[in-house]
């Protein structure tokens, strides 16, 4: 089955800075990564996707890229703020797997301002 | 519109003992999942549903069971409950219909056995 790696498990940055989270997949049907920000004793909520029929998608501060040859994607954020600090979860799809979605780790984000 | 609703919110169970965790969501959507996510860890899915009638196996599905009798609701069941399922449990939804889509998670269950 599908198995999605996440590093780093914790990052810091100072505010103004850029973000960078990477995430393989062994899948190769895999076809939909999702990213999705968890608040402390939130919910995960989707911030970005990206289908595997387009290379990049940019939305405001934030970007995703998908390499589907060497099977890895990354999230991108620029510019972080204070509020950008959660833990943001990668994860992988397949429509031939009856759309199991499986989720890296995480990495736990901290903005310092 | 609720959008994906779970209860209880928390519930703290002594050990062989048995609940449900109950998931409901208005939005029609044919998909529905659980994962469990363990203290600093990431969403382990346990079981989800293609439509009511039809589940499967996730990652880590021993020790649960689960049922789809109808669109709306996929109820969780914990057997015997071991202190290894104290654990914030999700409940998630998805439409198919409109091709690859983002789930929508429920607020969570905070369970813990003790």
């Amino acid at each position: 089955g599908e198995n999605v790696e996440q590093h780093p498990s914790t990052l810091s940055v100072q505010e103004g800075d850029s973000a960078v989270i990477k995430c393989t997949y062994s899948d190769s049907a895999s076809n939909y990564f999702p990213w999705y920000k968890q608040e402390l004793g939130k919910r995960p909520q989707l911030i970005i996707d990206i289908r595997s029929n387009v290379g990049e998608k940019k939305d405001q501060r934030i970007a995703v890229t998908l390499n589907k040859t060497a099977k890895h994607f990354s999230l991108h954020i620029t510019e972080t703020q204070p509020e950008d600090s959660a833990v943001y979860f990668c994860a992988a799809s397949s429509e031939t797997s009856y759309d199991k979605v499986i989720f890296g780790p995480g990495t736990s984000l901290s903005v310092i301002p | 519109n609720a959008g994906v609703t779970q209860t209880p919110k928390f519930r703290i169970l002594k050990i062989g003992q048995s609940m449900t965790l109950q998931c409901t969501q208005d939005m029609n959507h044919n998909y529905m999942y659980w994962y469990r996510q363990d203290p600093g860890m990431g969403l382990k899915l346990i079981y989800y549903s293609v439509g009511a009638g039809i589940t499967d196996k996730g990652e880590v599905p021993n020790g649960y069971n689960v049922s789809r009798s109808t669109t709306e609701d996929f109820p969780l069941r914990l057997e015997l409950a071991a202190p290894s399922q104290t654990s914030v449990y999700f409940c998630a939804s998805r439409n198919q219909g409109t091709g690859l889509s983002e789930q929508f998670f429920g607020p969570g269950t905070r369970l813990t056995v003790l």
